[in-house]
């Protein structure tokens, strides 16, 4: 079946310690987006891209950023994370096509120690 | 400012019953409106979507409503079965080419067999 695939989906590191987490997709969608998630809140955008185009939204921390080394693959890299970036982080993946949903994985829940 | 809002936590319905949950918009710009479904450590769901040039979309059990003078979209679940159990979001599309979507708090949906 087709579908987003994050690893790990749980990952613990230290405060301040660079963490990578992963997302694949064999949609072959051509938009890759990125969300975190806290508790009881809404799923929040961070960055997307739209094939190779990068797009941050304007809110996101200059700690996150974001690679995506070909269509499948997405990487979120946290260069120095804080307690307060402990979270679930949503991968997604949509076509461009006009009025098509978004397809989640089941996330990445990074705690911080 | 949240754009989207779902102010209900939690409904609490009983298996057979029609589920009713509720979702406002402050955003007049907002295009296309989608229903997403989360079990716990799971992604969220596509459910169901609707377009602003409509008023109804129906699947099977699932029926969003979309009332764009008031802001408000509804989503009915008839029968209501304990699988349907989970964490109900309600998403919406700001009209850009993006396809950003921006996402509610979210509501626990109970079905009591």
């Amino acid at each position: 079946d087709a579908m987003v695939i994050q690893n790990p989906r749980y990952q613990v590191t230290q405060f301040g310690k660079p963490v990578t987490l992963s997302c694949s997709q064999t949609l072959n969608h051509n938009v890759m987006y990125w969300y975190q998630q806290k508790s009881s809140q809404a799923p929040k955008l961070l960055f997307h891209y739209y094939d190779k185009d990068f797009n941050n939204e304007a809110d996101t921390p200059d700690n996150f950023q974001s690679r995506r080394p070909n269509t499948s693959f997405c990487f979120l890299d946290i260069r120095s994370p804080g307690l307060g970036d402990a979270a679930m982080y949503l991968c997604a993946t949509s076509t461009s096509t006009y009025n098509q949903p978004q397809h989640f994985g089941d996330g990445t829940r990074l705690s911080i120690l | 400012d949240q754009q989207v809002k779902q102010n209900s936590p939690s409904l609490s319905v009983q298996e057979g019953r029609i589920s009713i949950l509720n979702c406002d918009y402050t955003n007049s710009m907002f295009d296309y409106f989608l229903w997403y479904k989360k079990y716990p450590a799971e992604g969220p769901t596509f459910l169901i979507s609707i377009s602003s040039i409509k008023d109804k979309n129906e699947d099977g059990r699932f029926t969003v409503f979309l009332n764009k003078s008031a802001k408000h979209l509804s989503l009915h679940i008839v029968p209501s079965q304990p699988g349907d159990s989970a964490v109900y979001f309600c998403a919406a599309r700001d009209g850009g080419a993006t396809n950003k979507l921006i996402f509610g708090t979210g509501t626990l949906l109970a079905v009591q067999p």
